[in-house]
This record gives C-alpha cells, structure tokens and sequence, in this order.
C-alpha cells in the first residue's frame, strides 16, 4: 500500500520557538513534495513545494527532502498564534503509469503565547 | 482570478436523493481533482482530470459516484443515491501541470440524513 504518513499531534510549541512537522513516504520513484496548511473550517492552503533534495526556504518556512530516507519535513521559524492549523503533507505516488497525488492525515500545530 | 468555485457551500439531503456538487477550476489549469474530507480518513482523491479527460478514478468508492468534465471550465460530482456515510466535506482542485501545487476551492460539506 503506496501512503503518506504523518505524526497526528497536536503538536504544541511556544510562540517563537520551531515548530519542526515530519512527513514520511513510502513510494521511492515520487518527484514532487508539497505542504500545505488547513484552517479549522477552511480549504487546504499551499505554502511549500519541493522537488530535489536539500533545504528550500520561504520567509519564515524552509522545506527538507530527502529521497534516499523518503522522508520531508516543513520547519517554522518564529512559530506565531496564527500559524495554529493542520499542516497536510502531500505526494505524487506513482501507480499505473500515472502520478497520484497522495495527502498525509495532517499534523496539528498548536502556538501557544 | 476568483479561484477555485465551488457550489452549493453546504448541502443537506435525505438518504436516497440524487446530489450534485459543481466545480470551476481556475482559467488556464489543466487539471481537476476532487477529493473527499472526513475526520476518520483524512483527505482522500476520487478521481482528476486531465484536459477533461478523466486519468484515474480508482478513489470512487462505488458505482452511486460519478464525475464528469464537459469541459474545461466545469465539473460535477454526482451521487445517486445518497447514503448518509456519503457525508463529508468534497473539495475540488485545480492546477496547472500535475507536478505544482493545487488551488483548492472553499469545498461542500455535504450531509446525508
């Protein structure tokens, strides 16, 4: 079964600290990583996309990949209440010639004050 | 651009009816997803198009579902009839490229007594 995995939570962290969400694959061949965050109520929203190994950085976000380990992980600088919100792994399995985009559970961040 | 729409914003029917949600992806994207949100199984694709083609729906749970794409401006999910394990929240995305990010729309919750 070709999956995405992710930690539940809720994962808490103090305001200001780094909030570190881990996101594990099981599909060797899959090129393309994304995060997203989801409001309580709303739509997934994207943040970040990945695509080669290493760091990726955006403002406060830096995305890691790593093929060998199938593993990516999103790190929040500077973690504020408003980034409060399930944060939705997502991959590009392959299956039957075709890529399918495949989405973890989601890990729930909570940024205390 | 005004994004991902989707229609109605929330839906109550009975057991049995008919239930047609209603998605405009954004202009120029030449993919469509539709997936279904549930507390229990998380974020899970029916079915994507592409150019109005439909390239895998192995995530349709069973023959009550069906979607279509007459064209590129517009897709529906079909469910006859309705069970109440139908209810969730269906969201429809788009991209341009399989291998970027998605716009979700705002989604349907949908609720089946």
């Amino acid at each position: 079964q070709k999956e995405v995995e992710q930690n539940s939570g809720p994962l808490s962290v103090p305001e200001g600290a780094i909030a570190s969400l881990n996101c594990t694959y099981s599909d060797r061949v899959s090129q393309s990583f994304f995060w997203y965050r989801q409001y309580s109520g709303k739509s997934p929203e994207l943040i970040m996309s990945i695509y080669s190994n290493g760091d990726k950085e955006d403002g406060r976000f830096t995305a890691q990949l790593n093929k060998a380990s199938q593993y990516v992980s999103l790190l929040i600088r500077d973690s504020q209440p408003s980034d409060s919100a399930t944060y939705l792994c997502a991959v590009l399995l392959s299956s039957g010639g075709s890529y399918i985009p495949t989405f973890g559970r989601g890990t729930s961040l909570i940024v205390h004050p | 651009d005004a994004g991902v729409i989707q229609s109605p914003r929330h839906e109550v029917t009975e057991m049995g009816q008919e239930v047609t949600l209603r998605c405009k992806p954004i202009s120029g994207h030449d993919y469509l997803f539709w997936y279904r949100q549930t507390m229990m199984r998380g974020l899970e694709l029916l079915i994507y198009f592409n150019n109005n083609v439909p390239i895998d729906d192995s995530g349709m749970p069973e023959d009550r579902f069906s979607a279509k794409m007459p064209n590129a401006s517009f897709s529906t999910l079909k469910i006859q009839p309705s069970e109440p394990r139908d209810s969730a929240v269906y969201f429809c995305a788009s991209s341009f490229g399989q291998g970027n990010g998605y716009t979700f729309g705002s989604g349907t919750r949908l609720t089946v007594v």
